[in-house]
């Protein structure tokens, strides 16, 4: 019964370093979403999809670029790290039902640094 | 693009205090809405949802929320805190006619023992 699952769950990077993160879901969720949690700022949506093969822009998406290849997997890349990019960053799916858009269901989170 | 206001960034309450947390939304249409509680170092885990009907809704752990569409407020109440209800709080929206969500920007709760 794993729900959503992010790997990794902590990194380091370099300033201009790049890197992906992964998000996984077993629960067949049509809906993805990728947020980043900082101090006093709640989440802020970055990038989002809503099936596979499909993508789109949140609140904050520069910087940042997302692929859904698969239903199952959303993958969130960072081209060249910057440090204002050090946040943890939580995955979430969700469906949609007869009333609308299930609760989201959210991963463990990545804490990422960046130096 | 919606917003969700959450007055009360922090409060602290001493154990079996009553608590409210505010919550306001600013889209006029149908919403669904939810309150969602983040304890240190976890992710986000969804403490109740309002989607139609009673406008007075129960959560886990002895938490209730109500919907007053004219004030377009969903604020958080439990009768007695507990030291373990110490968290972060979140109030979210969504609808049927957008796919996303718009969080509010989170209560920090610490009960004194």
């Amino acid at each position: 019964n794993a729900g959503v699952t992010q790997t990794p769950k902590f990194r380091v990077l370099k300033t201009g370093q790049s890197m992906t993160l992964l998000c996984a879901q077993d629960m067949n969720h049509e809906y993805m979403y990728w947020y980043r949690q900082d101090p006093g700022m709640g989440l802020r949506l970055i990038h989002y999809s809503v099936g596979e093969g499909t993508t789109a822009k949140g609140e904050v998406p520069d910087g940042y670029n997302v692929s859904r290849l698969k239903k199952q997997n959303f993958l969130l890349g960072l081209e060249s790290a910057a440090p204002s990019q050090t946040s943890v960053y939580f995955c979430a799916s969700s469906s949609t039902g007869r009333l609308g858009n299930q609760p989201q269901h959210f991963g463990d989170g990545t804490r990422l640094s960046i130096l | 693009a919606q917003s969700v206001s959450q007055h009360n960034h922090h409060v602290i309450l001493s154990e079996a205090a009553s608590l409210e947390l505010g919550c306001n939304y600013s889209y006029g249409g149908t919403v669904n809405l939810f309150w969602y509680v983040q304890y240190p170092g976890q992710h986000l885990q969804l403490l109740l949802k309002y989607f139609s009907g009673d406008p007075l809704v129960k959560g886990i752990k002895g938490f209730e929320a109500e919907f007053i569409k004219s004030k377009f407020s969903f604020n958080l109440r439990k009768p007695s805190v507990q030291w373990s209800d110490t968290a972060e709080y979140f109030c979210a929206v969504t609808s049927y006619n957008f796919n996303k969500f718009y969080f509010g920007s989170g209560t920090k709760l610490n009960v004194k023992p």
